[in-house]
């Protein structure tokens, strides 16, 4: 079985720009949960969908947005980039709705780099 | 709000020597425990995750967790450690009703030498 796939895997943008991640989960996952990723701030959680609805959001400005598609494929997009979106931004999937029945299955992250 | 603490960012152990990462949590309500790995360039793997039926937990690579409410702790060990474990661990509760949200501690570097 395939695991979750994110493209591309290094993205280089200019601040004021604006960006879209893109993550193919797992097969048969409606789950999809995106993090961010940096050195200074750790593993944040950025939101959730499950069928094509968002259920949960994290303490993120709303230039960070995101949707899931029927196929269960989702994107996130950040607009006006700063410098410090800098990141390794994580897609996971899983199969429900909850962590401790469903576990996490996290795809190698989208590695953006804002100049 | 629940929270995460993984004591000591960095640590160092030769091949063969036991592995010890400690995490302790803040949770109101019984939590949910999991702890996963991230080795250079890629995403995170789940070790394993504790859901309540059994305080001493094993995952996989030979490693297991336990947990201990009296102490809020769930400690990640391997008896004997391998070249290849060298990686960043990190330790994570999951968000009271916050479906598949992670609360995720800062992560410790274990760097294993010969």
């Amino acid at each position: 079985k395939a695991g979750v796939t994110q493209t591309p895997r290094y993205l280089i943008k200019t601040r004021g720009q604006q960006v879209t991640l893109s993550c193919s989960p797992i097969s048969g996952h409606r789950s999809v949960s995106w993090y961010q990723q940096t050195p200074g701030q750790g593993l944040q959680f950025l939101f959730e969908y499950f069928s094509e609805t968002q259920r949960n959001k994290g303490n993120f400005p709303g230039r960070f947005s995101g949707r899931q598609f029927s196929n269960s494929r989702s994107e996130m997009n950040v607009s006006t980039l700063e410098l410090g979106d800098s990141a390794l931004y994580l897609c996971a999937s899983a199969t429900t709705g909850l962590a401790y029945n469903s576990p996490l299955h996290f795809g190698n992250g989208t590695r953006l780099t804002v100049t | 709000a629940q929270s995460v603490t993984q004591l000591g960012s960095h640590v160092s152990v030769s091949e063969g020597a036991l592995v010890l990462l400690r995490c302790n949590y803040s949770s109101s309500v019984p939590p949910y425990l999991f702890w996963y790995v991230q080795y250079p360039n890629q995403g995170l793997q789940l070790l394993l995750k504790y859901t309540s039926a059994a305080t001493l937990v094993k995952g996989i690579n030979g490693f297991e967790a336990e947990f201990k409410k009296s102490e809020t702790s769930f400690h990640l060990t391997k008896p004997s450690a391998h070249m290849s474990d060298a990686a960043e661990y990190f330790c994570a509760v999951s968000d009271i009703g916050g479906y598949n949200k992670l609360i995720f501690g800062a992560g410790t570097r274990l760097a294993v030498h010969p």
